[in-house]
């Protein structure tokens, strides 16, 4: 399959331990963040979203934490499965800049059977 | 399910020569996007479409022009092909409301040489 990227910072887990993939972000006054996957070979996958007002909220197996005091974004999978393994994209819009993401440059993981 | 086509999955060109990447979405959307994707720098958005014949410059328009003729189609045109243009060429579209949920195309790998 098509390699994102060579030099990602990469996260390896156990197969059903939780991972978390961290993710800083730029601008204080975003408003909406974003969790993107993408598989070998594929374009990119949406997961999750979350808005500014909000500090967490979950998913299927997902959970988003939002921390604007420090401008820290995480994605937390629980039971972590072989078809976790990706590269994880966070997004961030700035406000005044409609339909524009910005994107993160992406943290690969990789799950250990 | 929604699906987002592009015309090639891998494309050679030589310098100079003018490319056309040709993308299609069968849901209607009003929102269509091009990327980049490079190692290491994520995805760049080089324009955006949100109504036919409408168009916006995304972060890294210079080289690029676009065209929507029709809804559900999305082009992206590199009038003279250069090295530095060799990338990944991600499309996405989306519904207005909940433009941030972003569906992706599987990539076109344009080569210049």
């Amino acid at each position: 399959g098509e390699s994102v990227g060579l030099h990602l910072p990469t996260l390896s887990v156990q197969e059903g331990d939780n991972s978390i993939i961290n993710c800083a972000y730029s601008n204080s006054a975003s408003d909406y963040f974003i969790w993107y996957k993408q598989e070998s070979g594929k374009g990119p996958q949406f997961i999750i979203d979350i808005r500014s007002n909000m500090d967490k909220r979950q998913g299927q197996r997902v959970t988003v934490l939002l921390n604007k005091t420090v401008k820290h974004l995480s994605l937390q999978i629980a039971a972590t499965q072989p078809g976790d393994s990706a590269v994880y994209f966070c997004a961030e819009n700035w406000m005044d800049s409609s339909y524009k993401l910005i994107f993160g440059s992406g943290t690969r993981l990789l799950v250990r059977p | 399910d929604v699906k987002v086509t592009q015309s090639s999955r891998y494309l050679v060109k030589r310098t100079g020569e003018k490319v056309f990447l040709e993308c299609v979405q069968d849901m209607d959307h009003e929102n269509m996007f091009w990327y980049r994707q490079d190692p290491g720098l994520g995805l760049r958005l080089i324009y955006f479409s949100y109504d036919v014949k409408m168009k916006e410059k995304g972060d890294i328009p210079e080289g690029y022009s676009v065209s929507r003729e029709k809804k559900e189609r999305f082009s992206l045109i590199l009038e003279s092909a250069s090295t530095n243009q060799t990338s990944m060429y991600l499309c996405a579209s989306s519904w207005q409301g909940e433009w941030y949920e972003q569906y992706f195309g599987p990539g076109t790998r344009l080569t210049v040489t």
